[in-house]
């Protein structure tokens, strides 16, 4: 079946504009995860959403992140004001979101570059 | 708070040559362990795990076996291919928890 799918793959963003990401999970999974892969800070996790739960934002780095997951599916995650050192490559995933240890399975990731 | 810790790269090896990746980690409780790989311009993909201690993860011929005594998870891989070169991470999910920590990427470069 379809994996994680996000979009866009590259995003080009001056600093100051805002940018919003998009993911879509594998069909049936409810629990949602973005991380964020730079080269200084490896891979972090920054959100978590799990059914109708309020979501763990614990990771995010500032107020200017935030994600909405609409409908238990589609997750937009929004960086406003982008600074040069929200350049990274954010990733999502989606796992069954069942009792006990849950596999995370990746999309292929947004890169992000802020100029 | 959690960890995990891998052997820093590039390792560079040829082409039949045994892999280790050295893994240790830090966590309370029983988590779970993984291995994801990253091949060239591609995502993240599962490659192997084990919830619990002495089980043994295996995939596409990489090996890992938990250690609760060593706080370990070591990849091998006996006889590796040039296909094999990719940035490899280990990763914990801690028992009832919902957040990988991903240790910083080795990666291995398999010549011919």
């Amino acid at each position: 079946g379809a994996g994680v799918s996000q979009s866009p793959s590259n995003k080009v963003t001056e600093k100051g504009k805002d940018v919003e990401l998009r993911c879509d999970p594998i069909s049936g999974h409810t629990a949602l995860y973005w991380y964020r892969q730079s080269l200084g800070q490896g891979l972090e996790f920054l959100i978590y959403f799990q059914g109708n739960s309020a979501p763990d934002k614990s990771g995010l780095p500032s107020d200017r992140f935030s994600a909405e997951r609409t409908g238990g599916s589609v997750s937009t995650l929004t960086i406003q004001r982008t600074q040069q050192e929200d350049s990274a490559v954010y990733l999502c995933a989606s796992s069954p979101g069942g009792r006990g240890p849950d596999t995370q399975y990746f999309g292929p990731g947004t890169r992000l570059t802020v100029l | 708070g959690n960890s995990v810790t891998q052997m820093e790269g590039p390792v560079t090896l040829s082409e039949e040559a045994f892999l280790t990746i050295n893994c240790t980690y830090t966590a309370t409780g029983y988590p779970s362990l993984f291995w994801y790989v990253q091949y060239p311009g591609e995502g993240l993909q599962l490659l192997l795990k084990a919830t619990k201690a002495d089980d043994k993860g295996s995939n596409k011929g990489f090996e890992a076996t938990y250690r609760k005594e060593t706080t370990s998870f070591h990849l091998e891989k006996g006889s590796v291919q040039v296909s094999d070169s990719a940035v490899y991470f280990c990763a914990l999910l801690k028992a009832a928890g919902n957040k990988l920590t991903f240790g910083g990427g080795t990666r291995v470069l398999v010549k011919p």
